[in-house]
């Protein structure tokens, strides 16, 4: 069983709203990643963070930004949300080695909806 | 272009007998390819990770298979269950950076009925 947590699970907030995701994990893991999935479509990287203070835009623009200022905590910030922004946000880690090959964790997810 | 393709889109079999899911990739330098069952509304979870050198790996009732040369990988299920209902995401990895850059396919949503 994962150690990963998401809150909140399910948002409905207006347009123009700031909201933020918040993400931690308790497996001590130094690689964090933030990915945005629409129903039925594959999941995209927006963010990730190899560890403290280290922060990299993901494949898929995104208009969020995210901090990495302890281990376990990975918060991903939307400062003006918009419709375009309705979607799945699934938060994720990993342990950090030159093995790519180590289990990545996801959180159960956060539904946002921007109306 | 490095793409993960899978099939078929979405399966629909009856609780108890066996399917068999497919993914086609063309991620290259290939370092590894692992299968996650994402339930509705909830986060992907890990069922099998297979690297290079390794042409099957079995979790429970799941089977994954890898042929490296065809750049092909099945997930086989056995005895399905009605908790079996999900969509299953085969994932590739590259050994292009520290990263471990990671090709989502876009999944095969079975159902299992009673």
């Amino acid at each position: 069983e994962a150690d990963i947590y998401q809150t909140p699970r399910y948002l409905v907030i207006g347009t123009g709203k700031k909201i933020t995701l918040e993400c931690s994990q308790t497996m001590g893991h130094d690689k964090m990643y933030w990915y945005q999935q629409d129903p039925g479509m594959e999941l995209h990287l927006i963010h990730y963070s190899y560890g403290v203070n280290s922060t990299e835009k993901g494949d898929l623009s995104s208009e969020s930004t995210v901090s990495r200022i302890r281990t376990e905590h990975f918060p991903l910030t939307l400062e003006s949300a918009r419709p375009s922004h309705t979607s799945q946000y699934l938060c994720a880690s990993s342990e950090s080695d030159r093995d790519s090959g180590n289990t990545i964790y996801f959180g159960e997810g956060s539904w946002l909806t921007v109306v | 272009k490095n793409q993960v393709e899978q099939s078929p889109q979405s399966l629909i079999i009856l609780e108890g007998k066996n399917c068999t899911l497919q993914c086609n990739y063309t991620v290259s330098p290939f370092s590894n390819l692992r299968w996650y069952k994402q339930d509705t509304g909830r986060g992907p979870v890990s069922l099998t990770i297979m690297t290079f050198s390794e042409n099957t790996k079995s979790n429970g009732r799941y089977t994954a298979t890898l042929d490296a040369d065809t750049k092909q990988s099945s997930l086989h299920i056995t005895a399905s269950q009605l908790s079996d209902s999900a969509s299953y995401i085969c994932v590739v990895s590259d050994r292009g950076s520290t990263l471990g850059r990671l090709y989502f396919g876009r999944g095969t949503q079975l159902t299992v009925w009673p």
